[in-house]
């Protein structure tokens, strides 16, 4: 079983639309979790951290299940400019080390 | 500010030949990581190093070596290249250390495509 699972999608969506993805991971003893977004052939970015309680940042939701140790992110008001491929990542690290592990994403295409 | 800068952009390499990736960061960071990415595998760690001084292997070590030259720069060498490296390689950096508190953004650079043939 992969450390962290993601629907490869593609998702196709018009604007406006709400989407949403989730994550699943293995390792339980993971500490904290991240959405990061990544353009074709270009680096990835942080989106957004993903807390406990569950955080909101414009028109982007996080949640994290621990329990089922899931996660999601949903967007709202799909824009054209959303389409790219979303990472969902996991650290795994040490009290002073980042250990990112990073799922195979989930491509968003969003059309006019 | 450059953030993280990689050079060379991309490179072709015939089997059996060598090459260092370089890495370097401006933000002062203690932390930074050596990944590539391949198709349907998303990112993965090769080596990392927690601060200056220290590195460790990531989850794919094997054919790659590293060195932390300073705090601002981890290069990357490969030193008999073989048609499995094929891959695009990311560098990244993050604040790390010890301040009790371990999750921070990673900041990626721009890549290096390489192809060995």
């Amino acid at each position: 079983r992969k450390e962290v699972e993601q629907d490869p999608g593609p998702f196709n969506v018009p604007e406006g639309a709400t989407v949403a993805f989730n994550c699943t991971y293995s390792n339980s003893a993971s500490q904290s979790f991240f959405w990061y977004r990544q353009d074709c052939r270009k680096e990835p970015k942080l989106l957004m951290s993903v807390y406990s309680s569950g955080n909101e940042d414009g028109r982007f939701t996080a949640q994290l299940n621990r329990a089922s140790q899931y996660i999601s992110l949903l967007i709202r008001d799909s824009k054209l400019s959303d389409s790219a491929t979303y990472l969902c990542v996991v650290n795994v690290g040490t009290y002073n080390t980042d250990k990112l592990i990073f799922g195979t994403g989930t491509r968003l295409q969003v059309f006019p | 500010n450059a953030g993280v800068t990689q050079t060379p952009k991309f490179q072709v390499l015939k089997t059996g030949q060598s090459m260092t990736l370089q890495c370097a960061q401006d933000m002062n960071h203690n932390s930074m990581y050596w990944y590539r990415q391949d198709p349907g595998m998303g990112l993965r760690l090769i080596y990392y190093s927690a601060s200056e001084g220290t590195t460790d292997k990531g989850e794919v070590p094997n054919g790659y070596n590293v060195s932390r030259l300073n705090k601002r720069e981890f290069s990357l060498r490969l030193e008999s290249a073989a048609p499995s490296q094929t891959s695009v390689y990311f560098c990244a950096s993050s604040e790390g250390g010890s301040r009790g508190r371990f999750s921070y953004e990673q900041y990626f650079g721009p890549g290096t495509r390489l192809t060995v043939t």
